[in-house]
């Protein structure tokens, strides 16, 4: 069974740091595209980065460029994003996903954890 | 940059109406769209992908069409699971998903 399931989301104050992570289960984690998306609170969902099963391709938002940094270990099956110099409108839930390039969705998305800016 | 418009943004039916939410591109997406539906508190789960293909094990009342800027989901007879909010999403080298629809009840 294809698992994803996300940590370390918190309460954090404006320009402070974060990092998040996703183990992944049940699939072969090397071979898969990675993506973080986000939701703030009552609003609609917002890609903010992908990674190649290599790393050798990565992407932001333009509302992360530069305070992000997403990563990944094959070796441990994890996907990471590093957060800095948050600000509040960085509030959301953050959701790993697996995106499937044959049929260009994300098809399986981890429960989200909280990240909570604020002063 | 390509715009996703999604419409309507909420949605008042009954059990057993037939639903259509639409979303329009701003340019050319060929079939690259999917179509979620996220329930409070839950990840979102894909319905379609490619416009019209049926993700496994989503029951028949969904179905996708479309093609180049505007599609649309259908769902046949609503049922009580299906009162939930749903995003398209177009990937092009990056993805992008629709404002969100929140089908409530009458």
């Amino acid at each position: 069974e294809v698992q994803l399931v996300e940590s370390g989301g918190g309460l954090v104050k404006p320009g402070g740091s974060l990092r998040l992570s996703c183990a992944a289960s049940g699939f072969t984690f090397s071979t898969y595209i990675m993506n973080w998306v986000r939701q703030a609170p009552g609003k609609g969902l917002e890609w903010v980065s992908s990674i190649s099963s290599s790393s050798s391709y990565i992407d932001y938002a333009d509302s992360v460029k530069g305070r992000f940094t997403i990563s990944r270990d094959n070796a441990k099956s994890s996907l990471y994003l590093q957060m800095n110099s948050l600000r509040a409108e960085d509030t959301a839930v953050y959701y790993c996903a697996r995106f499937v390039v044959v049929t260009a969705v994300l098809d399986y998305w981890g429960q989200g954890t909280l990240v909570t800016v604020s002063s | 940059d390509i715009q996703m418009t999604q419409s309507p943004s909420t949605l008042s039916a009954s059990i057993g109406d037939r639903v259509t939410i639409t979303c329009r591109a701003s340019q050319s997406i060929s079939s690259w769209l999917a179509w979620y539906q996220q329930k409070p508190g839950k990840a979102p789960k894909v319905l379609i992908y490619k416009a019209s293909s049926l993700e496994s094990g989503v029951p028949s009342r969904f179905s996708g069409s479309g093609s180049g800027t505007e599609f649309t989901l259908t769902i046949s007879s609503l049922q009580p699971d299906d009162f939930a909010t749903y995003y398209c999403q177009q990937y092009n080298s990056y993805f992008l998903f629709g404002g969100g629809t929140k089908v409530e009840i009458k």
